[in-house]
């Protein structure tokens, strides 16, 4: 099975900060990643695909880089709004989700 | 709009089965794999499987092998999630998520919590 590792597992920033979040594949995984936002007792939301891809309607400040083992999500500007737990997916073989990053506002 | 909907919440003793269902709208059900995803509270997403709809095809987790199973009726255009023999770390909310052909898991269902309780 293919695990990914995510760091760190919580941060606290202040808003308009940049917050990065790194995920790491246990082999390589090109470019097979996608992101999700979770806000408490809601369903995750897609934020980025094929691991640098924005989805639609998706605000510019967020953004996603990486390639192999090695990948970043990163939300140039934090806002209020993004108070949230944050997971990485790969879906080069079945699935696998990281842990999560639970980001909060300082 | 594009939408799945689940069923509501289960409250199971131990050693009991539940099936949990996923009721797609709006779009072509069988275009879509749909997947399931087990969230325990205070923990992260956990990736149980997935079903074919175009023949019914299951794969699951290694975890999940044996202790899940996943069925469809594309009749009505509906997923299904058995558990059976339950225990209490079976106490989740289990999600079902529609994949598109970006392998991304675009529209996700609204959750059902299952409680597993004596």
């Amino acid at each position: 099975d293919i695990q990914m590792t995510q760091s760190p597992s919580s941060l606290s920033a202040s808003v308009g900060d940049r917050v990065t979040i790194t995920c790491q594949a246990s082999q390589d995984i090109g470019k097979y990643l996608n992101w999700y936002q979770q806000k408490p007792g809601k369903a995750p939301k897609l934020l980025i695909y094929g691991a640098d891809y924005l989805e639609k309607g998706v605000p510019s400040r967020v953004s996603g880089s990486g390639s192999a083992t090695d990948f970043t999500f990163t939300i140039s500007s934090l806002q209020p709004e993004d108070v949230a737990t944050y997971y990485c997916q790969q879906y080069h073989t079945l699935r696998t989700f990281g842990q999560g990053t639970k980001v909060h506002i300082k | 709009q594009v939408q799945l909907v689940q069923s509501g919440a289960e409250v199971k003793p131990p050693g009991a089965s539940v099936k949990v269902s996923c009721k797609a709208s709006e779009y072509i059900f069988t275009d879509y794999y749909v997947h399931w995803v087990r969230q325990a509270p205070g923990q992260g997403l956990e990736w149980m499987g997935w079903i074919d709809p175009t023949n019914g095809a299951p794969e699951y987790a290694q975890k999940f092998q044996g202790a899940v199973t996943m069925t469809m009726d594309t009749s009505i255009s509906t997923a299904y999630l058995e558990l059976t023999r339950l225990k209490s770390d079976d106490t989740a909310v289990y999600y079902c998520a529609r994949e598109d052909p970006r392998f991304s898991m675009d529209v996700w269902g609204q959750g059902s919590t299952v409680i597993v309780s004596s």
